[in-house]
């Protein structure tokens, strides 16, 4: 069992919409990181989180530090929202990265 | 304010040959951190690296591969007798600090091994 699990692994939305995506995690952290891969292949870090809720433009990001849970939303989807976007918790015993494997997002105009 | 930089963003090797990779943190940034993206796959940690120590290489292959980051000069995942199933997009990232602090990720090498 890996240590994230993110859903859904594939998602495909209409321009305007609101989108989530999931992860949870098993082991203790320190950070919950999301982040995301464009189509090219490079990666932006959107947030890192420790408690509570962050937001970004059209970005917001939330976690349940009890229920070892993370939600990213997307208000008002756009085509440019489509990338892969991936979960990434640090540990709390160490250094290690754990990733989910990625939701892919497309957003069709 | 440059970013991360990687090169080469593309590499090309045959079987046995050997891969270098390097690494330039940000300006100001003292750690960094080796991951790799297997094909159809996720990014897996591979090792993270202060200034003229590895801290954490839990992530690393025990064969073949090692890594540095020297005082001067950028860090640097060498790759020794390469294999195809050592192709994949190498990513790094640097940081401030510990963990704890903001990762910022460069572009990728993209290995190919023939």
């Amino acid at each position: 069992k890996n240590e994230v699990e993110q859903s859904p692994q594939n998602l495909t939305a209409q321009e305007g919409e609101f989108i989530t995506i999931n992860c949870s995690y098993s082991v203790g952290i320190s950070a919950l990181h999301w982040l995301q891969q464009h189509p090219g292949g490079g990666i932006v870090s959107l947030f890192m989180l420790s408690s509570g809720k962050k937001k970004h433009g059209r970005l917001i990001a939330t976690i349940n530090i009890q229920e070892k849970h993370s939600s990213l939303h997307i208000t008002a989807s756009h085509p440019r929202d489509s990338a892969v976007y991936i979960c990434a918790v640090t540990v709390n015993t160490g250094n290690q990265f754990y990733f989910g494997t990625g939701t892919s997002l497309t957003v069709i105009p | 304010n440059a970013g991360v930089m990687q090169n080469p963003r593309h590499l090309v090797r045959r079987r046995g040959q050997e891969a270098r990779l390097r690494c330039s943190p940000m300006k100001g940034h003292s750690h960094v951190y080796w991951y790799r993206q297997l094909p159809e796959e996720g990014l897996k940690f591979m090792v993270y690296l202060q200034k003229e120590n590895i801290i954490d290489e839990s992530g690393m292959p025990k064969e073949r591969f090692s890594a540095e980051f020297p005082k001067e000069g950028p860090s640097i995942l060498r790759i020794q007798q390469v294999v195809r199933g050592d192709s994949a997009a190498y990513f790094c990232a640097s940081s401030k600090g510990t963990s704890h602090y903001e990762q910022y990720f460069g572009p990728g090498t993209r290995l190919t091994v023939t």
